[in-house]
């Protein structure tokens, strides 16, 4: 159980173009759920907090117009990643909070490139 | 939260057990420990997590230190598929359930 799938897993698009990425919970509901982002040899870094029935909340510096994250449903939150440029290209991460288990559960990614 | 430190990097034997410290000295009462480790190119998986007492689960066990200013990740049974990136974290109880990824220790498992 507490499986998280993202979609796509890979995705290359041309620089100026938007790109959506999908995050499901599969076996369970979350009302919160992250997304992260990883650069080449680094760590993973937050970029927002998706809440269910409301707006995301951004970390400092994460334009939340370049962002854009939309959690409509308890086991679907998406990214939308808007005018993408190739300084976008990195592998993204979201995950999804199993509240009854204090345990927060991460998909497998999705490695963008922006050519 | 607080913060933790890790070694960055360390070697064990297939078979042997492997050893994961990692300081939290200014962990606060109401703060758990929490694992993770990731393996290349995947997202985090998550391992084990605790508040004062030890934990183990199938994967691994949790020792923290009396005092909570330490603890110890030890994978009793190394295999090559245990090669990741395995980090500490430590989380408030907060509702807000962030969590902030340091590092973390390379360990890379050698036949």
């Amino acid at each position: 159980g507490a499986v998280v799938s993202q979609h796509p897993s890979r995705v290359i698009c041309k620089s100026g173009t938007s790109v959506k990425i999908e995050c499901r919970s599969l076996d369970f509901q979350a009302t919160t759920m992250f997304w992260y982002r990883q650069f080449p040899k680094q760590s993973l870094m937050l970029m927002a907090t998706s809440n269910e029935g409301s707006k995301a909340t951004y970390e400092q510096g994460v334009e939340k117009d370049k962002f854009l994250i939309n959690h409509a449903s308890l086991t679907l939150s998406t990214l939308t990643v808007t005018s993408a440029h190739p300084e976008d290209s990195s592998f993204y991460i979201c995950s999804a909070v199993l509240a009854s288990r204090n345990e927060q559960f991460f998909g497998p990614g999705t490695r963008l490139t922006v050519l | 939260d607080a913060k933790t430190t890790q070694p960055p990097s360390m070697d064990c034997a297939e078979g042997r057990a492997a050893n994961l410290p990692c300081n939290h000295s200014t962990i606060s009462g109401n703060e758990y420990v929490y694992w993770y480790r990731q393996i290349h190119s995947q997202g985090p998986q998550y391992i084990i997590h605790g508040l004062k007492n030890n934990e183990t689960n199938e994967m691994a066990s949790l020792i923290i230190t009396e005092d909570r200013k330490s603890s110890t990740l030890i994978l009793p049974h190394a295999t090559l598929r245990d090669t990741a990136v395995y980090y500490c974290i430590v989380r408030g109880v907060r509702n807000d359930y962030k969590l902030s990824f340091g590092a973390g220790t390379t360990v890379t498992v050698r036949a």
